[in-house]
Formats: C-alpha cells, structure tokens, sequence
C-alpha cells in the first residue's frame, strides 16, 4: 500500500503565484517524521523540511511553508510568489520507525517567467 | 546538512560488465547509508540498507548478489552492479544518516550516479 500519496502529477504556474503541494500518508505509528525534498534538474535531492508527529505547529522558511494536520494525515507545502528557480519535482516522504524514507510519487512544479 | 559525493556522476558500460558506484561523507562519520534507484520520471526506490560493518539489508525484490554493498568505513559506501544489464541502466543514489547526532531520521543525499548499460 502507498504511504505517501502526491496527488499532483504536475502543477504549472506563472512567476509570482502561490502553489501548493499537497502530501497525504498513512500510518499506524504514533513516531514518525515528516519531510519534503526538492528535486531541481540537476538530479540531487535537496533537504527542505523535517517534521516529527508531535510537532504539529506549522512551520514558514522564507517563501516557503508547510502545514502539517494529524487529523487529516495531511503535510502540504505553499510556495509563496514562485520563481523560476523553484521549477524541480518535489518529494514528500515518511520515515517510520525504522527510519526508512518511503517517497510519495513527487510533483512537478514548472514556473514559467 | 550533511555534505555527500558519488562517484561517477555518471557512467556508460557494455553489457556484462561490473560498475562500481562510491558514496561518500565528507563532513562527519556515517554509520548508516541508503542506496535508492530512480527511474525516469518516477520516485526514488530504496535498494538496500548500509551499515558500516555489517552486511546490508536490502529490500524486498532487491537480488543482494547482483548489487553488492560494502560499507568498509564511516564515511564510505559502496554499490558494484555485477554484470550489468540495460534494464540496471538507472539514476543511483545515495545518502546518509549520523545516528550519534540524533538527527538519524534526516536523510541527505548525494548528487546521483546515471548508469547507462549498453
């Protein structure tokens, strides 16, 4: 079964609107850590976020943000005023107790100037 | 984060033939490393898991004898794709965890070995 489902395949914006990323996951754990990579054209995974289980306090980066909901299983990301640069496919994962990362489908984000 | 290379970044052989990919932590000392596999436009796929000193765990599906790891140090980690076929041709990549820092559960990556098999 998927843990983590990306339903956005694909998303495309023009420069300067917000985009949101949504993540739903299951699990039976009550630990578990949160997290979203991005994935420019160059291949490497970028480290974004972490988020434990039982920190459900939303969390701002600059232009980025995440809100994270237990009770709907739900940590989304917004880009805020996207930019060019911020076109990559972007990952959400679970780790559970053993730590294993399992990846969502991921989503493409294409900004276009 | 954490700071981590591979070796190549990508790399082209004939069919038969044995590739070895290097992971390496260049910042601070790795116990445990990951090996995933990304197909095109698809998602990362864990291989295995590495722990310096101990044989790998790998994932279900995952032929332990074709993809061989060998975790000799802590900042070093090994993937050797033993008579590789075109099917192995695929983005490996990998990345590490410091469980002595308490942020075992964050995952950083390396930049990713492209293998083409002819």
């Amino acid at each position: 079964a998927q843990k983590v489902t990306q339903a956005q395949t694909e998303i495309s914006v023009v420069e300067k609107e917000d985009v949101t990323l949504d993540c739903v996951y299951e699990t039976r754990d009550t630990t578990y850590y949160l997290f979203w990579y991005k994935q420019p054209p160059s291949g490497e995974l970028v480290f974004l976020i972490r988020r434990n289980s039982f920190d459900e306090q939303n969390e701002i980066s600059g232009r980025y943000s995440w809100n994270f909901q237990k009770s709907t299983s739900s940590f989304n990301f917004t880009i805020t005023a996207s930019q060019v640069v911020d076109s990559a496919v972007y990952f959400c994962a679970l780790s559970e107790n053993d730590y294993k990362l399992s990846f969502g489908a991921g989503t493409t984000v294409t900004v276009r100037a | 984060g954490a700071v981590v290379s591979q070796h190549p970044s990508w790399v082209i052989c004939k069919s038969g033939t044995s590739v070895k990919i290097e992971c390496r932590s260049l910042d601070f000392q790795a116990t445990t490393m990951f090996w995933y596999r990304q197909f095109p436009k698809q998602s990362l796929m864990l291989m295995a898991t590495s722990n310096e000193g101990s044989k790998a765990t790998y994932e279900q599906g995952v032929e332990k004898d074709k993809f061989l790891i060998n975790h000799a140090s802590l900042t070093l980690s090994t993937l050797t794709v033993t008579s590789a076929h075109p099917e192995d041709s695929s983005f490996y990549i990998c990345s590490v965890t410091d469980s002595g820092t308490g942020y075992s559960d964050t995952q950083y990556f390396g930049p990713g070995t492209r293998l083409t098999v002819l």
